[in-house]
């Protein structure tokens, strides 16, 4: 089956770092990506959807300036969380639009932690 | 109001049981739907599309209600292994993915 991967898998930074989040899609292409948060015991939300080539589109309430989305390629995207705080802290995962026959994939996830 | 809203749980059954899951949603304009599966800490998997003309799959039967904007999941002869938490997905134009809180299932022997 397609599979998509993240990287890291964990991390834990300081409070006013930046973090850099790498998803891909290993074998296949996507046309669409997109980025979840999920904090402890609640759903995954949805932060961003990402074109290749194009900007991404974030849902209402996303700061788009301190979650910066890259999707240089049609197998990767990147997700920088910028200055990030402790209030950053939770489990980011992406998932990945097969370009031929539509199906999402989600990654692993990443589990931020700001210290 | 979520767009997409799920019973709270938990649902705490024995083995064997059989157990329903509700969901409706909200945007009239949603095209796609799913139940997914969630373990403890893990991606979501899925686990089957819905349709209008239901969907089985084993010990597990979707149905959505167009109508009534509603999808419902029903797990048979449940399994220790059933044990999760199980995530209702509606997707809307632009393939947006919108998720459900989810629903955790404790399955006992």
């Amino acid at each position: 089956g397609a599979v998509v991967s993240q990287h890291p898998s964990r991390v834990i930074c300081k409070s006013g770092t930046s973090v850099k989040i790498e998803c891909r899609s290993l074998d296949f292409q996507a046309t669409t990506m997109f980025w979840y948060r999920q904090f402890p015991k609640q759903s995954l939300m949805l932060m961003a959807t990402s074109n290749e080539g194009s900007k991404a589109t974030y849902e209402q309430g996303v700061e788009k300036d301190k979650f910066l989305i890259n999707h240089a390629s049609l197998t990767l995207s990147t997700l920088t969380v910028t200055s990030a705080h402790p209030e950053d802290s939770s489990f980011y995962i992406c998932s990945a639009r097969h370009r031929e026959i539509g199906e999402q994939y989600f990654g692993p996830g990443t589990r931020l932690t700001v210290t | 109001r979520k767009e997409v809203e799920q019973d709270p749980g938990p649902f705490n059954v024995p083995e064997g049981a059989t157990v329903a899951f509700n969901c409706t949603y909200s945007n009239s304009a949603s095209q796609s739907f799913f139940w997914y599966r969630q373990d403890c800490r893990k991606e979501p998997k899925l686990l089957m599309s819905v349709y209008s003309s239901g969907n089985e799959d084993g010990r597990f039967t979707a149905q959505l209600n167009r109508a009534s904007q509603y999808i419902s999941l029903l797990i048979r002869d449940s399994k220790l292994s059933d044990s999760a938490t199980y995530l209702c997905v509606v997707t809307r134009r632009g393939f947006k993915t919108i998720f459900g809180a989810g629903t955790r299932l404790f399955v006992k022997a």
